[in-house]
């Protein structure tokens, strides 16, 4: 069962564009979702995050945009760079017993265009 | 160098053969997880390690067995590999209660 569902699979955006990336998901216990980004070769990095009692996190050009009713977020790139070319991952934690764990979104494919 | 690095990072096995995937952080963080990655399905956990001497299942644990004796290693061992098991598997740290978790590079299997 896939907890959390990401959306586009693939996203093809012309330099200076807005790159979205949605995410869903089910269990209402997740209290943390971050996003992660990864180049090709390399293992996912960290790039912003967000707790469901904020609706909106900026950082640089990078925004979460976080609906807790609808169970969804999305990750907006503001004026897309090819340097941003990379597979993006929404997640979601979830904290039982003795750790924090991470469900991860199948992933989208971003190519920025110039 | 610092950091969390993962040996070796690609590695050709035959079906029924044993084989074991390194982790190594020098952070000393408390937390250590095995991740597999194939497409179409993300990221799955594997086995995660709160400390030393205690490990727990996460979502895909069948046919992988994990070990923590010191802090800083985490080996995944494959007891008998099979073809489904070919993806690439990443390692990755964190300090506990903090959330962010740090990934290695990753070491591509292919079992065949």
């Amino acid at each position: 069962q896939q907890q959390v569902k990401q959306s586009p699979q693939s996203l093809i955006v012309q330099k200076g564009g807005i790159s979205i990336i949605n995410c869903a998901y089910e269990n209402t216990a997740f209290d943390y979702f971050p996003w992660y980004q990864q180049f090709p070769g390399k293992g996912p990095a960290l790039l912003i995050a967000i707790r469901p009692d904020v609706s909106e996190k900026k950082e640089g050009r990078f925004t979460i945009s976080f609906n807790k009713s609808a169970k969804q977020f999305s990750l907006h790139i503001m004026d897309s760079q090819p340097g941003d070319s990379a597979t993006y991952f929404c997640a979601a934690s979830l904290r039982t017993g003795t750790a924090s764990k991470l469900t991860f979104g199948t992933g989208t494919r971003l190519q920025v265009t110039l | 160098d610092a950091g969390i690095t993962q040996s070796p990072r690609y590695k050709i096995t035959e079906t029924g053969r044993q084989v074991t995937l390194m982790c190594h952080q020098t952070w000393s963080h408390s937390y250590m997880f095995w991740y597999r990655q194939d497409l179409g399905h993300g990221l799955r956990l594997i086995y995660y390690s709160a400390a030393a001497d205690i490990t727990d299942k996460g979502e895909v644990p069948d046919g992988y067995v994990v070990s923590r004796s010191k802090t800083e290693n985490f080996p995944l061992t494959l007891e008998s590999a099979t073809r489904s098991q070919t993806s690439v598997y990443f390692c990755a740290s964190s300090e506990g209660v903090r959330y962010e978790q740090y990934f290695g590079p990753g070491t591509r299997l292919t079992v065949t």
